[in-house]
């Protein structure tokens, strides 16, 4: 198994760029969520999703989308790049639940100019 | 809204000795703390957990402590090795729901010197 995997790995945008991050997992888990990692303020939830159709907000939503169109894959949109959005972007997923941990991919390192 | 303070931000010890790690939580219906240790250039890793029906729990040279009144609970290593190095968050649930949503804590930077 693969686990969790994150693309890309690197990106760098100009404000007012748009991109997807593009995370899949392989353990047949329901649960999936995006997270963004600064400096100094630990790992902030951006949206999460409870199954394939389904997304919800977490902490910091404003300016990102998402879709789960398929159950192994939760997709990060973000429509007009802003330099605040540079970070560290993080995707886990679960078995659905209250039992279980989650499970990080390994990052992707976004930033924005 | 839910918040969770972790302290120390930086920690360094001399191989052997004890780390230990707090954090505190402000809402009273979480029920799930998991600790996370990240390593350079990767996610970050579960290393132990403990929910609100226990109030200890040890896995090798790693324990963690919960005190459900007082809304705090504590990661402690024993014999500290080089390869602990990383950096820990500690995180708790948000609410009573299954869907498991965290909120982290900013981390603490572990350093162990040989």
């Amino acid at each position: 198994n693969a686990g969790v995997t994150q693309t890309p790995k690197f990106r760098v945008l100009k404000t007012g760029q748009s991109m997807t991050l593009l995370c899949a997992q392989d353990m047949n888990h329901e649960y999936m969520y995006w997270y963004r990692q600064d400096p100094g303020m630990g790992l902030r939830l951006i949206h999460y999703s409870v199954g394939e159709g389904t997304t919800a907000k977490g902490e910091v939503p404003d300016g990102y989308n998402v879709s789960r169109l398929k159950k192994q894959n939760f997709l990060l949109g973000l429509e007009s790049a802003a330099p605040s959005q540079t970070s560290v972007y993080f995707c886990a997923s679960k078995e659905g639940g209250s039992r279980g941990e989650q499970y990080f991919g390994p990052g992707t390192r976004l930033t924005v100019t | 809204g839910e918040n969770v303070e972790q302290h120390p931000s930086t920690l360094s010890v001399q191989e052997g000795d004890s780390a230990v790690i707090k954090c505190t939580y402000s809402d009273s219906a979480s029920n799930y703390f998991p600790w996370y240790k990240q390593e350079l250039g990767k996610g970050p890793q579960l290393i132990i957990d403990i929910r609100s029906n226990v109030g200890e729990k040890k896995d090798q040279r790693i324990a963690v402590t919960l005190n459900k009144t007082a809304k705090h609970f504590s990661l402690h290593i024993t014999e500290t090795q080089p390869e602990d190095s990383a950096v820990y968050f500690c995180a708790a649930s948000m609410g009573t729901g299954g869907y498991n949503k965290l909120i982290f804590g900013a981390g603490t930077r572990l350093a162990v010197h040989p």
